[in-house]
């Protein structure tokens, strides 16, 4: 069975804490994603990864930074928490060149900043 | 700028009832379109995807969708909904020439009256 495994289910950090997201997949995949889920805004971009040490920014990377020194693994940063940042956050990936191809998504990690 | 809606943010059926869920893009090229859903406490999967040939595509557990090129439109239809079905719905597109850029709606919240 494929899989996503992410981290952290839950995580409650203080305003101003470096948070490490840690998202894993078995499948080889090359393409690996960040998004965040709120409430009536659905899923938006952070980061993407097409590549060991090779990303670009989505939508809205302001405040997070990412890492993938293996092909396997794609971390999400957040160097200084903020309020603003509570959210769950979802890890994906999905085959490269693929624009037509399914996205395999972790099970998220909802993080609350207090 | 590119977008998908869902207009429909909670949709409440009994069971036995039909659904159908709209979506539409704004995106001038070729596209491929999806539909994911979450079950409660689980995480996001999909349930069908159109990139090609026949407008109307069967997914998993009895939906299907129906792209509808001259209306922007991907709608989620079911003859029939179980309590089961009761889930996030969540629409997206992917311009054919990107596998990074996938764009989510805002996502419905069905919810099933036994």
């Amino acid at each position: 069975d494929v899989k996503v495994t992410q981290s952290s289910r839950y995580l409650v950090k203080r305003t101003g804490e470096k948070v490490f997201l840690e998202c894993v997949q078995d499948m080889d995949h090359e393409n690996m994603f960040w998004y965040r889920q709120d409430p009536g805004l659905g899923l938006r971009l952070i980061y993407f990864s097409y590549d060991v040490k090779m990303k670009e920014k989505g939508d809205i990377p302001e405040g997070y930074s990412v890492s993938r020194e293996k092909k396997e693994r794609f971390s999400l940063i957040l160097e200084s928490a903020s309020t603003n940042q509570t959210s769950m956050y979802l890890c994906a990936s999905r085959e490269r060149g693929t624009s037509n191809g399914e996205l395999f998504f972790g099970e998220g990690s909802r993080l609350t900043v207090l | 700028a590119q977008s998908v809606s869902q207009h429909n943010h909670h949709v409440i059926l009994s069971e036995a009832a039909s659904l159908e869920l709209g979506c539409n893009y704004s995106y001038g090229g070729t596209v491929n379109l999806f539909w994911y859903v979450q079950y409660p406490g689980q995480h996001l999967q999909l349930l069908l995807k159109y990139f090609s040939g026949d407008p109307l595509v069967k997914g998993i557990k009895g939906f299907e969708a129906e792209f509808i090129k001259s209306k922007f439109s991907f709608n989620l239809r079911k003859p029939s909904v179980q309590w089961s079905d009761t889930a996030e719905y969540f629409c997206a597109v992917t311009p054919y020439s990107s596998a990074s850029k996938i764009i989510f709606g805002s996502g419905t919240r069905l919810s099933i009256r036994p």
